[in-house]
């Protein structure tokens, strides 16, 4: 069964002050990592899709890398507006067409504080 | 702009009576699905559609319903069997053969 464990859970930072979210998984055979973003009340937004180890795509202050076992959301000097929920969900092998074995983390709640 | 509608964005349901969520998308998109999400865990998926007429169940179908007589058109209905319905749930469409799912902006539903 595929897993997903996010890392803290919450997170206060001071505005400025860079850090990395964690997202450790277990998956048989990894089709794609994904990264939302979820501000409350509101649905996920999609940020990145990484698709093998060693990956990195980047977004204004953000940067998400691939492991084979985990994969990281790094924030460069954040900014208030940059606080919300953070999710990180898994796509494996065993599924027919795509995303219907998609597997989420319960997230990781970052505020940022002027 | 193309996007995903999810309606009402909140609802309220008595005892014993089922209720209707709405989700509409202008993408084009083959694949639609439901999600629940609820404090302290992750997404759940409730049911999930890759064709018009055709669909499947999630983790946990148990006490839900949905059709897809139209691509564009994915509706969840929450049956009286659902014993503990309250919630916020999320309806959501990818291309058939990507691998990203996009978001609606989702639906409270409250027990009452």
């Amino acid at each position: 069964e595929d897993q997903v464990t996010q890392s803290p859970e919450a997170l206060r930072l001071q505005e400025g002050e860079s850090s990395s979210l964690n997202c450790s998984y277990t998956v048989s055979g990894l089709r794609g990592l994904f990264w939302y973003r979820q501000d409350p009340g509101k649905g996920p937004e999609f940020l990145f899709t990484l698709y093998s180890a060693g990956e990195e795509k980047e977004k204004e202050r953000l940067k998400a890398t691939l492991t084979k076992k985990e994969s990281f959301l790094h924030i460069t000097a954040p900014k208030p507006e940059d606080s919300a929920t953070y999710l990180c969900a898994v796509s494996g092998d065993i599924s027919n067409f795509g995303n219907e074995k998609l597997t989420f983390g319960t997230g990781t709640r970052l505020t940022i504080i002027p | 702009d193309g996007g995903i509608t999810q309606s009402p964005k909140y609802l309220f349901r008595k005892e014993g009576q089922n209720v209707t969520l709405s989700c509409e998308q202008n993408l084009n998109h083959d694949a639609m699905y439901w999600y629940r999400q609820d404090p302290g865990q992750g997404l759940r998926l409730i049911y999930y559609s890759q064709i018009v007429n055709d669909f499947q169940k999630g983790d946990i179908a148990e006490g839900y319903s949905v059709s897809r007589e139209k691509k564009e058109s994915f509706p969840l209905t929450v049956t009286s069997a659902q014993k503990n319905p309250t919630a916020f749930y999320l309806c959501a469409s990818s291309i058939l053969s990507g691998n990203t799912i996009y978001f609606g902006e989702g639906s409270w539903l409250t027990v009452v």
